[in-house]
């Protein structure tokens, strides 16, 4: 079935420490792949997109994302968490890329300990 | 801001009533889409309009409809609210294509009681 997962549901990182945040998805063809970050009361911020090329994809706030065809995956990493980076992130996909319906995974809680 | 506005922020209603929330896109945006975020479903796709005209219809149910007006103004209407309709509705704007990433609204929190 067609999906996106984002296996965890919470990450608690150290201020200061690298962060990974997971996102798979399944569909026949690789679709535009996103991720957003919602801060409480908020609505979603565009952190990064891709839809070809380069693996390494950088976003905003020192937000970057390694796409890898082989595990249908596109992780969002940051080398170094601020307190401030703690929200809720989503991935999402289009598709197919007709800029019609994104599909999000479930999200993953970001908690950052001082 | 996001210059995606929706309003109202917050809504209390009673079951069985009918609301309308508002989106105006940002300034050149032909596109509106609506989504609806509760807690058990996640983030779902309701509906897109395009300059006008029903472009992609998602999980919307059918007491639930959408319209664009001619200044790209869009409005959700809710209708026979029940419990289960609670939740945070987002209106996001965009051109129309998808190689620029949707601008998301603030939100409009629906509870109904």
């Amino acid at each position: 079935a067609q999906s996106v997962t984002q296996p965890d549901i919470h990450i608690t990182v150290s201020e200061g420490a690298s962060l990974e945040l997971r996102c798979n998805y399944s569909y026949g063809a690789t679709p535009y792949l996103f991720w957003y970050v919602q801060s409480p009361g908020q609505g979603l911020q565009l952190l990064l997109k891709y839809f070809s090329g380069d693996t390494l994809v950088q976003g905003i706030k020192g937000f970057e994302a390694e796409f890898k065809r082989s595990q249908s995956s596109i992780n969002l990493r940051k080398p170094s968490v601020h307190w401030s980076d703690a929200a809720e992130y989503f991935c999402a996909v289009d598709p197919n890329q007709a800029g019609t319906a994104l599909i999000f995974g479930k999200g993953t809680t970001l908690s950052v300990s001082s | 801001d996001s210059g995606v506005t929706q309003t109202p922020k917050h809504l209390i209603t009673a079951t069985g009533q009918r609301v309308t929330l508002r989106c105006s896109p940002r300034s050149g945006d032909l596109s509106v889409y609506w989504y609806q975020q509760s807690l058990d479903q996640g983030l779902q796709f309701l509906i897109q309009y395009y300059n006008g005209e029903e472009r992609a219809k998602g999980n919307i149910l059918e007491r639930f409809s959408a319209q664009q007006f001619p200044d790209l103004h869009s409005e959700l209407n809710l209708s026979s609210l029940e419990l289960g309709d609670s939740a945070l509705y987002f209106c996001a704007s965009g051109p129309g294509s998808s190689n620029y990433g949707y601008t998301f609204g603030s939100g409009t929190r629906l509870t109904v009681v």
